[in-house]
């Protein structure tokens, strides 16, 4: 374990469902990040919450809602989605803007039907 | 938009022989980090390299930047199996609180 938990591992969800992606950091760190990564693309930066605020939103659909409510506890909330959003979506955390380098979770391989 | 680019995207070696990766980038750092990700896992962070340094050794891995050439190599002496993986060069812009991380080389250590 790197101290940053995700849960689920896998989901399988249908495009009308409604479900949600949690992160856990225990690192006492101040910064959160969602990353997704397709297959063959490099990985895409999705949001940024520095101290719970979200600093960055890089241009994701609304169908990918984030919310963060301390600095240990992301959530991706996801609703009404595409089968090409069918990924491995990773959380992060970091301190100081990641100048140490950021800790991963393990992910959550998703595919939607 | 993506900024490191690595070579190759895939590498395959024998056991023990030694792997090299580079990244190329675009714009000013204020450091340059290496991760490794094994299949449909999380990134595993290696070393971090800073805009003021060129050269950083951590165990068997060797990392070296050229602010000048804006490129980085990663060496991997005496590779193992247990190596293979992605590996991705990941960069931080001097006023940037994000890092960019690039498309990351392939490599598989052929026993």
């Amino acid at each position: 374990e790197t101290g940053v938990t995700q849960t689920p591992r896998h989901l399988v969800m249908g495009m009308t469902n409604k479900k949600s992606l949690k992160c856990e950091q225990h690192l006492g760190h101040n910064a959160m990040y969602w990353y997704k990564q397709s297959a063959k693309k490099p990985l895409e930066l999705m949001f940024v919450y520095n101290f719970k605020e979200q600093t960055e939103n890089n241009s994701v659909p609304s169908r990918f809602s984030p919310e963060c409510p301390n600095s240990s506890h992301l959530f991706l909330h996801l609703h009404t989605l595409q089968p090409e959003d069918s990924a491995l979506y990773l959380c992060a955390s970091s301190q100081e803007g990641g100048r140490e380098g950021y800790t991963f979770g393990s992910g959550t391989r998703l595919t939607v039907v | 938009s993506q900024q490191g680019e690595e070579d190759p995207q895939a590498l395959s070696i024998q056991e023990g022989e030694n792997a090299t990766m580079n990244c190329s980038y675009k714009t000013s750092i204020n450091n340059l980090q290496w991760y490794r990700q094994n299949s449909g896992r999380g990134l595993v962070h290696l070393i971090l390299i800073r805009s003021n340094e060129r050269e950083k050794h951590s165990g068997r891995l060797r990392v070296t930047l050229d602010t000048s050439k804006k490129s980085s190599s990663l060496l991997i002496t005496a590779s193992r199996a247990a190596d293979t993986a992605s590996y991705f060069c990941a960069t931080l812009g001097g006023g940037a609180q994000k890092l960019v991380f690039g498309q990351g080389t392939r490599l598989t250590i052929n026993p």
